[in-house]
């Protein structure tokens, strides 16, 4: 079937607006990570969903970022007023259930996001 | 704390020769340790994991791994590397429940001819 998917591929944006980021997860995994990619940080965990719930949003940079999940599938990650150290590749994962050693997350192709 | 340590940031080797990429790990519980291969412009693609079992693991496109327990390492090799095989490598570890991952900050492999 079809890996996780993510929409859209390349964001340009001024900084103060507002973005959003979606990620389509592979049908049927109840789990789903969003990371952020950039350079000097190298790749971050942001925040972690199980189903519909996020029990671990550690990673989130402030209060200006937040996702939610809808139907246990889509997901979308929302920054607002977009700061120029926004700019990175957001990447998004999916794995089947999200616990256990067996589990394992595959990635989508990410979004690159430029804060001009 | 935990955390994954790449050291060489940048490797070149020529295209026939082998290849040995470090990964350090920190670590408080049981790792669960991960190599997965970015090309430019695409997302993570898994090579190999490790939970338990035979240390020596073997992934996709010929790679293998041994994970060293009283070295906390988690090296990545291949005998003979290929020209398709330039990319960046992240080692990666998570909780042994499953959940987020830490990654390394990655290794870049140039392969020359």
């Amino acid at each position: 079937g079809a890996g996780v998917s993510q929409s859209p591929s390349n964001k340009v944006t001024e900084k103060g607006k507002d973005v959003e980021l979606r990620c389509d997860p592979i049908s049927g995994h109840t789990a789903l990570y969003w990371y952020r990619q950039s350079l000097g940080q190298g790749l971050e965990f942001l925040i972690y969903f199980q189903g519909n719930s996020a029990p671990d949003k550690s990673g989130l940079p402030s209060d200006r970022f937040s996702a939610e999940r809808t139907g246990g599938s889509v997901s979308t990650l929302t920054i607002q007023r977009t700061q120029q150290e926004d700019s990175a590749v957001y990447l998004c994962a999916s794995s089947l259930t999200g616990t256990g050693h067996t589990d394992t997350q595959y990635f989508g192709p990410g979004t690159r996001l430029t804060v001009l | 704390a935990q955390s994954v340590t790449q050291p060489d940031i940048h490797i070149t080797v020529s295209e026939g020769a082998s290849l040995e990429l470090r990964c350090n790990y920190s670590y408080g519980a049981t790792p669960y340790l991960f190599w997965y291969v970015q090309s430019p412009g695409q997302g993570l693609q898994l090579l190999l994991k490790y939970f338990s079992g035979d240390t020596l693991v073997q992934g996709i496109k010929g790679f293998e791994a041994e994970f060293k327990r009283s070295q906390s390492s988690f090296n990545l090799r291949k005998p003979s590397v290929h020209w398709s095989d330039a990319a960046e490598y992240f080692c990666a570890v998570g909780p042994y429940q499953g959940g987020k991952l830490i990654f390394g900050q990655g290794t870049e492999l140039s392969v020359k001819p």
